[in-house]
């Protein structure tokens, strides 16, 4: 079946400009995750969400990121007045659901963001 | 110091040799892990899920958790020029913390 997807695949930006990111997720997987990938840093966790609501944002850097959920599906990533720092590799996971049964994450293929 | 330790490498293997991966962690609370594959410019695939201590086999992939020392292993038996990848090990905790902790991630070249 169709796995995450993830849309644009690679986005350059100016300095300043705002970019939104976006993530369809496994059809039916209830829970959706953000995170970012840099050299730097590795793989990092942005935010989680369960359904709509999201109950962890804790890894999101600063008040410029947020993320929304609607419908219960697609996801959007929205950074504002972007700086070179946020250049990254922006991955996208679902999972079926949350606890024993269903811990599995399984990732889109990113968004390259190069912040110019 | 780093919640997940993982050896970035590089390793290199000839072909049809067993390749060994470790992670060591510092949270006793995690309780879910996992190893992704990833390939250049792509993203993490799922390799194996374990719950808890303990073995778990998938084809030429063994996955290994001892929470007592905090280690966990995966290993690639008879490997393939195509398992040349960077494998990430990633665990969570569970209980309304779902987030995964990841690994730097090791490098694995497989020459032919």
């Amino acid at each position: 079946g169709a796995g995450v997807s993830q849309s644009p695949s690679n986005k350059v930006t100016e300095k300043g400009k705002d970019v939104e990111l976006r993530c369809d997720p496994i059809s039916g997987h209830t829970a959706l995750y953000w995170y970012r990938q840099s050299l730097g840093q590795g793989l990092e966790f942005l935010i989680y969400f369960q359904g709509n609501s999201a109950p962890d944002k804790s890894g999101l850097p600063s008040d410029r990121f947020s993320a929304e959920r609607t419908g219960g599906s697609v996801s959007t990533l929205t950074i504002q007045r972007t700086q070179q720092e946020d250049s990254a590799v922006y991955l996208c996971a679902s999972s079926l659901g949350v606890g024993r049964a269903h811990p599995e994450q399984y990732f889109g293929p990113g968004t390259r963001l190069t912040v110019t | 110091q780093k919640e997940v330790e993982q050896d970035p490498g590089p390793l290199s293997v000839p072909e049809g040799a067993i390749v060994s991966l470790n992670c060591t962690y510092s949270n006793s609370a995690f309780q879910y892990f996992m190893w992704y594959r990833q390939y250049s410019r792509k993203g993490p695939e799922l390799l194996m899920y374990t719950y808890s201590s303990g073995n778990k086999e998938d084809g030429r992939f063994t996955a290994q958790v001892d929470k007592s020392s905090k280690y966990i292993s995966l290993f690639i038996r008879d490997s393939q020029p195509s398992d040349s990848a960077t494998y990430l090990c990633a665990m969570s905790a569970g209980s309304n913390d779902y987030k995964l902790s990841f690994g730097a991630g090791t490098t694995v070249t497989v020459r032919a």
